[in-house]
């Protein structure tokens, strides 16, 4: 079966500070895509930051970047220099195939506040 | 701004009654996805449309159905409605269907089922 692990329900960070979130999965696919995604109270899921699975090389957006660690099946986000707008949900999905079909696995989610 | 929008914003049916959600896509995307989201949950796959032809499903019963049209709207349809189906009902737009496409998310369609 292929799960996705969040399990830090929630996190606090300060402003300005740097907060990581953790995300493990499990599938039989050696080539996918990880996202994370952001859904603030708003409920629209915003893309972060996307990983292809066959890259080494961690993924950076801006203040976001990732720790993928692929025999691990362990793909983590660090957020840096944290701002109060970084407040909201965020969810790990890796993208993969079930008979042909690609899809999202999302978790379960970690809540993030910003505090000022 | 994801160019997705989707219609209701909120809706209230009762148990056993049959709902209709709409969803527009972006202008040339050829892929729409429907996605529920139970409080606390994160979204689960419904099921995938690619050019109008239904082309992945995921755990859910024949009730749910869906259609895209070709002026890139679709519809989700759920018949006999229980209360388990309260939820967050998200649309997705991508350009294809491949393994490396990122989907674009409309706000979704609050329905809550008494």
């Amino acid at each position: 079966a292929q799960t996705v692990t969040q399990s830090q329900p929630e996190m606090s960070v300060q402003e300005a500070e740097t907060v990581t979130l953790s995300c493990t999965y499990d599938t039989s696919e050696s080539d996918y895509y990880l996202f994370w995604y952001k859904q603030p109270p708003s409920r629209q899921m915003i893309l972060v930051i996307r990983q292809e699975a066959y890259k080494q090389q961690n993924a950076t957006e801006n203040r976001f970047s990732v720790n993928f660690q692929k025999a691990a099946k362990s793909f983590s986000l660090k957020i840096s220099d944290s701002q109060l707008g970084d407040a909201a949900m965020y969810f790990c999905a890796p993208h993969v195939s079930t008979s042909g079909t690609y899809k999202y696995i999302f978790g379960t989610g970690t809540r993030l506040k910003v505090l000022a | 701004e994801t160019g997705v929008t989707q219609s209701p914003t909120h809706l209230i049916k009762t148990r056993g009654q049959q709902v209709t959600l709409r969803c527009s896509s972006q202008s040339g995307h050829n892929t729409v996805s429907w996605y529920q989201q139970a409080l606390g949950q994160g979204p689960q796959f419904i099921f995938q449309y690619y050019r109008e032809e239904e082309n992945g499903r995921g755990n859910f019963p024949p009730r749910f159905s869906g259609l895209q049209f070709p002026n890139y709207s679709s519809e989700l349809n759920v018949n006999a409605l229980e209360l388990d189906d309260s939820a967050l009902y998200l649309c997705a737009s991508s350009l294809d269907s491949g393994e490396s496409e990122k989907l674009f998310f409309g706000s979704g369609t609050q329905l809550s089922v008494l």
